[in-house]
């Protein structure tokens, strides 16, 4: 089964400072991985995507994130972080459901906090 | 803006009282998705539609039933809601169902029951 692991509940990290949420996946065939942040009361927005070419990907408000297939990851990374990135940040990736529809199977969630 | 619309963000009922959320879409999407989140956790999918054809998961209570009137509208039926179906619930839509394109969520109606 195709799953992902966010081995952090929470990430704190100053502001200006560089910030990486991690995430690890298990999929058999290629992978198809997603970030997503979830601000306070709203629904989850789609930050990036890899689905294939560059291992680097840039996605939204400045972040990027690195896949590495030897060490099956896709961290989430920004340079330097801003208190308004503070949210919960979701990694997903595509798994089969059948009758040739494909789902989103999300990782629990990591709670960023940006310290001012 | 194109835009996934969930009314109303805030729903009370009673245990046992049938309470039907509305989501609707201006991105002419095929695939709509219902899912359930609790406390921050990652959210749990209930069920999709694939233009009319309804997907629902496996481990889905019956308790909850969709219907996808056209294109723009989908709903969520709680036939009789219990303590544990306290949560928010997630409306997202994408244009097909290959899972390799991002799918587009509403903000959500938060659910609470008494």
């Amino acid at each position: 089964a195709q799953s992902v692991a966010q081995p952090e509940d929470q990430v704190n990290v100053a502001e200006g400072n560089p910030l990486t949420v991690k995430c690890t996946y298990s999929v058999s065939g290629n992978p198809y991985l997603f970030w997503y942040v979830q601000y306070p009361n709203r629904g989850l927005q789609f930050l990036l995507k890899y689905i294939t070419g560059d291992n680097l990907v840039k996605g939204s408000y400045g972040f990027e994130a690195e896949f590495n297939k030897s060490q099956t990851s896709f961290h989430l990374k920004k340079p330097s972080a801003l208190v308004s990135d503070s949210a919960l940040y979701f990694c997903a990736v595509r798994a089969y459901s059948g009758a040739g529809s494909y789902q989103l199977t999300f990782g629990k969630g990591t709670k960023l906090s940006v310290i001012p | 803006d194109a835009m996934v619309i969930q009314n109303p963000r805030y729903q009370v009922t009673q245990f046992g009282k049938p309470v039907t959320l509305s989501c609707s879409q201006t991105l002419n999407h095929n695939v709509m998705y219902w899912y359930q989140q609790k406390s921050s956790q990652a959210p749990k999918l209930l069920f999709h539609y694939y233009d009319k054809d309804f997907n629902n998961e496996a481990d889905t209570p019956d308790n909850f039933q969709s219907r996808r009137p056209n294109t723009s509208f989908c709903f969520l039926d709680i036939r009789s809601p219990g303590l544990g179906d306290a949560a928010m619930y997630l409306c997202a839509t994408s244009r097909e169902a290959g899972g390799y394109q991002p799918q587009h969520f509403g903000d959500g109606t938060r659910l609470s029951i008494l």
